[in-house]
């Protein structure tokens, strides 16, 4: 089984809708995060969390939202979806205190398009 | 504000080339550096490099890094099909544990 998961896989939904991205590890880390992958961009940090009591904006949070509901999951909320949000987005896991060696394990990522 | 960027964007060769992908970086207080493979799905890893481990190697691909120069170089020999692929730099430095990817560098072999 993979060690980080994310449902669904594939989504397309309207503007103006709520969409929540489900993420879930079996790593045993402690830090989750999110990305958003567009072409030309490479990945872009949304949310990051350490513990369940501790998120973090990424450079671009705007229009997302996220909760951390155990060490194990991190979901990704778009409260009121809009075009520019169509996207492959990923989530990490990574360990904590590894002095600046900060390799991530990826999920296989959740294709989003909003019409 | 932290940086990483990748030449060249794009990159076509045939099977058997030898190809050079490029990434630069202006970090504060630099401590690694990350290569990924991305192949239509996750991302999975290739190399850190850090101050005390400045070259890779792993088949036919290796790494090595610069650190007067601030650039990293990823290097595929005798390419294969399936090397095709989108090939992710990042800095791995900061004491959050987040990634700073540059943009990418899409190879395309082919046969």
């Amino acid at each position: 089984d993979a060690d980080v998961t994310q449902t669904p896989r594939n989504r397309i939904t309207k503007t103006g809708k709520r969409i929540m991205l489900e993420c879930s590890q079996t790593k045993g880390h402690d830090r989750m995060y999110w990305y958003r992958q567009d072409p030309g961009l490479g990945l872009r940090l949304i949310y990051y969390s350490f513990d369940v009591k501790d998120i973090n904006k990424g450079e671009i949070s705007d229009g997302y939202s996220v909760s951390r509901q155990a060490q194990a999951k991190f979901s990704l909320s778009l409260e009121s979806a809009i075009p520019n949000q169509t996207a492959l987005y990923f989530c990490a896991t990574s360990e904590a205190g590894t002095g600046g060696r900060n390799e991530q394990f990826f999920g296989p990522g959740t294709r989003l398009t909003v019409l | 504000e932290d940086k990483v960027v990748q030449s060249p964007l794009s990159l076509v060769v045939h099977e058997g080339d030898t190809v050079t992908l490029n990434c630069s970086y202006e970090v504060t207080n630099f401590r690694s550096l990350l290569w990924y493979k991305q192949e239509k799905k996750a991302p999975t890893f290739l190399f850190m490099l850090t101050s005390s481990g400045i070259e890779k190697k792993s088949g036919r691909l290796s790494s090595i890094l610069d650190k007067k120069e601030l650039f990293s170089i990823l290097n595929i020999t005798a390419t294969q099909t399936g090397d095709s692929a989108v090939y992710l730099c990042a800095d791995g430095s900061s004491n959050t544990g987040k990634l700073i990817f540059g943009q990418g560098t899409t190879l395309q072999v082919k046969p």
